[in-house]
């Protein structure tokens, strides 16, 4: 069953750039009919998608963020990154990582983040 | 690109149904029919619930259902269970390969 998992420093400084990973068990990134997303959850707040990824390294990301915001894919270990540049405080979040389901077939579309990784608390902070 | 509209919270006894809307513009949920919902447990992962706006994934209940009328997408769930209790997401592409998110509903099952 696929799984994924978050890992990365808890905590970083503001100004600085946080850096996630994400790997993918039991399931090849190279997937042709899945991209490979961020989603991050500042506490007791909601869900805000960042970006997401394809395994050939095409990348696209939300407006607001895109300026600090790269994502890019490692296929040969099957894992994906984050990485967010000029770090506030308002960038303290849950960092989630899914996969992002983006295809089509006779039955319809499909179009979903499925499943998630357990996420992993960075927080902002000198 | 702004976040979908939800209701803060919505409540119900077990055994009845509720309804969550999810209101967005002509730009994302009135021009695509690609809104997915999603279940988030206190310290847990989302889960997917609904995509393309009614397709149940396998292994979730027929007690949950989406619809869409114009800008606005709903997820009913029917038979209201304790286990029900949750906040959920509604998600919806945007064009130019964006997609966005609702606020969250916090749903109290009484």
């Amino acid at each position: 069953q696929l799984q994924l998992q978050e890992s990365g420093p808890g905590l970083v400084k503001p100004s600085e750039t946080l850096s996630l990973t994400c790997t993918v068990s039991d399931d090849s990134i190279s997937s042709s009919n899945y991209h490979w997303g961020w989603i991050r959850q500042p506490p007791g707040k909601g869900l805000e998608w960042i970006g997401s990824v394809y395994y050939s390294g095409s990348a696209y990301y939300n407006p607001s963020l895109k300026s600090r915001v790269t994502i890019s894919v490692d296929t040969s270990k099957n894992q994906f990154s984050l990485k967010l540049s000029s770090v506030t405080a308002a960038d303290t979040a849950i960092y989630y990582c899914a996969r992002h389901a983006r295809y089509y077939d006779r039955s319809g579309y499909y179009n979903y983040f499925d499943p998630w990784g357990q996420g992993t608390l960075v927080t902002v902070s000198s | 690109q702004s976040a979908l509209t939800q209701p803060a919270s919505v409540s119900g006894s077990p055994g009845q149904s509720i309804t969550i809307s999810c209101t967005g513009t002509s730009s994302d949920i009135g021009t695509y029919n690609l809104v997915s919902w999603y279940q988030q447990h206190p310290g847990k992962a989302p889960k997917l619930m609904i995509y393309e706006g009614s397709k149940r994934p396998s292994g979730v209940s027929d007690r949950f259902s989406g619809s869409k009328s114009g800008n606005t997408a709903s997820l009913t769930i029917s038979g209201l269970q304790a286990e029900d209790e949750a906040d959920y997401y509604c998600c919806s592409y945007a064009g130019s390969s964006t997609w966005v998110f609702g606020g969250g509903t916090e749903l109290t099952v009484l």
